[in-house]
Parts: C-alpha cells; structure tokens; sequence
C-alpha cells in the first residue's frame, strides 16, 4: 500500500515568491491534515480537511497562505507571498477518520526561502 | 489548552542499554496519547497510542509505554536500544473539543545511539 506522498521534498525560493506543495493522501483516508514543523520542534497543525471541507483552519495565516483539497483526494498547500519565517517543514498526514485514528505522515517538504 | 511537555531534548545511550523517554501532558479529559519516530529525511511513524483500558501499551519495534494518570505522564521505553533506534521521537496528546480535532506534539526528544 502506498504511503502518503509530497511533492517535490525540497524547495529553494527567494522571499515575496509563491511556492506550493502537493499531497496525496492514502487511498481512503476521507481526513488530510497540513503540519508546519519547525527546526526543533514538534508539528504544529495548520489545517484539517474532513474530504473537500476544510474543518479546522483556525492556525492557517490566511494572508498568505491558503489551501485547497479538490474532489476532497489530493490537496495543495500555498504560500504567497513566501517570508524568511516560512523556513520550515511542511507535513501532509491522512486519517480514516477521526483524531482516534492512526495519522499517516508523508515525508514531508522542506522550504528554504532566501 | 493541551500541552505536551518533553523534558530531554537530547538523550544519548549505548547501544543494548535500556531507553526511558519522558512525555507529560496537560488535558482536562480523558487523553488520547501518542508516540511517533521521525528519522532524519523521513516522516513521522506511530510507534503506539493509548485510548484506555490496559495502561500498559505495547508498540512496534520492541517499545512500550505506560499511561500514569496521577503524574500525566506517557512514558516510553524499550529493555534494549539497538543502533537503528536513533531518531527523534515526539509524543502527542489528541485534542477532541469543540469541534477541532488535532494532535499536540510536544518538541522531541533526539535519541543519539552510541555503539
């Protein structure tokens, strides 16, 4: 069975560019989440999708970053514009269904912004 | 608010010794408990999780951990690290309130596995 997968897994912008990161979850897992992690610490959710609808995106900085999971399967995450701050790990994770359920995280991908 | 405090950001042991990773939590409500690896480069794994029942909870790769509701404490252990085991390793507290569902990661503890 495949595992969550990310793309691309390693991302080098100069700041006020956009950047986006894709997502595709397990086969089935109707909840995808969207983790910020950075360098020293654990993640920290961003956003949570139950299928297309974005239930939990009270974290996300809605200025600038936004975040979308068409036919509620793959889902991209963007950031526009990119800051210094944005220098980070973004996490993708999918679930069956609720927070009971075993999260599956992706490898994630790493943003350099210069 | 839910928070997972991991005292030791770093801990080194040799290898075949016995491992203890610390992980305290602040919930009002019964918690549900987490423990995932993350190795460099790699996404993080579940190594096992607590809803209730047996306090004693036995996970993947040889690790347990024991749900102390009087010290609110997760901690986990393995009898014997092998040099595989070295990774960083995060507990977390499932949230379940007010129609937010999420994980609350304490900030890991890097395992560094001396031969």
């Amino acid at each position: 069975e495949a595992g969550v997968v990310q793309s691309p897994r390693y991302k080098i912008i100069e700041k006020k560019q956009p950047v986006a990161f894709w997502c595709n979850p397990i086969s089935g897992h109707n909840t995808l989440y969207w983790y910020l992690q950075n360098l020293g610490q654990g993640p920290e959710l961003l956003i949570r999708y139950e299928n297309e609808e974005a239930v939990d995106d009270s974290q996300l900085p809605k200025d600038r970053f936004s975040a979308e999971r068409l036919k509620g399967v793959d889902s991209t995450l963007k950031i526009q514009p990119a800051e210094l701050g944005d220098s980070a790990v973004y996490l993708c994770a999918s679930s069956l269904s609720t927070v009971t359920d075993t999260q599956y995280f992706g490898p994630g991908t790493r943003l350099t912004v210069l | 608010a839910q928070s997972v405090t991991q005292p030791d950001i770093h801990i080194t042991v040799s290898e075949g010794a016995s491992l203890e990773l610390r992980c305290n939590y602040s919930y009002g409500a019964t918690p549900y408990l987490f423990w995932y690896v993350q190795s460099p480069g790699q996404g993080l794994q579940l190594l096992l999780k607590y809803f209730s029942g047996d306090t004693l909870v036995q996970g993947i790769k040889g690790f347990e951990a024991e749900f102390k509701r009087s010290q609110s404490s997760f901690n986990l252990r393995k009898p014997s690290v092998h040099w595989s085991d070295a990774a960083e390793y995060f507990c977390a507290v499932g949230q379940s309130q007010g129609g937010s569902e999420k994980l609350v990661f304490g900030k890991g503890t890097k395992l560094t596995v001396n031969p």
